[in-house]
């Protein structure tokens, strides 16, 4: 099956300055990669996604890219700011297949 | 409009009982899904419900059973509650199996004493 691996576990950034989070899948087959936010008892809410015919997507502060080859993708925020701070999974899945394959999250810490 | 939503937020039990958490969402999505977060907020698939077919994760203990009413409702079943059990419950919705674009519920915090 999948497994999805997620770096760092926790991140810590000045605000304004920008923040990167890696993941690395393991199925060639998987063609679906989300990004969640998670904030304190809240249920994951979704960022940005891309799928595996593009190399990058881009919304606002947030962009995300996948190289394919290397199965590895990254989510990227720019000017970050205090609301930025949450828990960010990534996620992989196969077209088809039934649920995604989660990271195990990164904690965001934006420092004022 | 919450366009998944769970009840309730907070169950507390004790071992042995069997209790169920409610699903709906009104997004008109066909396929819904239910995961389970533990203490270290590892997310990971429990079943997916599309047009009456269940898919269930092979690693689910069969004391959970998900129950579907009707397309807008998936309710989780769990029988014999233990302490292992303990867990945020999560509901998601997608427009159809595979599609990706997961929409999740605000969560159930189970509590199992």
């Amino acid at each position: 099956g999948e497994n999805v691996e997620q770096h760092p576990s926790t991140l810590s950034v000045q605000e304004g300055d920008s923040a990167v989070i890696k993941c690395t899948y393991s199925d060639s087959a998987s063609n679906y990669f989300p990004w969640y936010k998670q904030e304190l008892g809240k249920g994951p809410q979704l960022i940005i996604d891309i799928r595996s015919n593009v190399g990058e997507k881009k919304d606002q502060r947030i962009a995300v890219t996948l190289n394919k080859t290397a199965k590895h993708f990254s989510l990227h925020i720019t000017e970050t700011q205090p609301e930025d701070s949450a828990v960010y999974f990534c996620a992989a899945m196969r077209g088809g297949a039934d649920g995604l394959t989660f990271g195990k999250g990164t904690h965001l810490i934006i420092q004022p | 409009d919450t366009a998944v939503s769970q009840t309730p937020k907070y169950l507390v039990t004790q071992m042995g009982n069997d209790k169920s958490i409610k699903c709906e969402q009104n997004l008109g999505h066909d396929t819904m899904y239910w995961y389970k977060q533990d203490s270290k907020k590892f997310l990971k698939i429990m079943f997916s419900y599309n047009n009456k077919e269940l898919i269930i994760n092979e690693t689910v203990p069969n004391r959970f059973s998900p129950k579907s009413p009707d397309k807008a409702h998936l309710n989780l079943h769990i029988n014999s509650l233990e302490l292992g059990d303990s867990a945020v419950y999560f509901c998601a919705s997608s427009r159809n199996r595979g599609l990706g674009e997961q929409y999740f519920g605000p969560g159930t915090r189970l509590t199992v004493t």
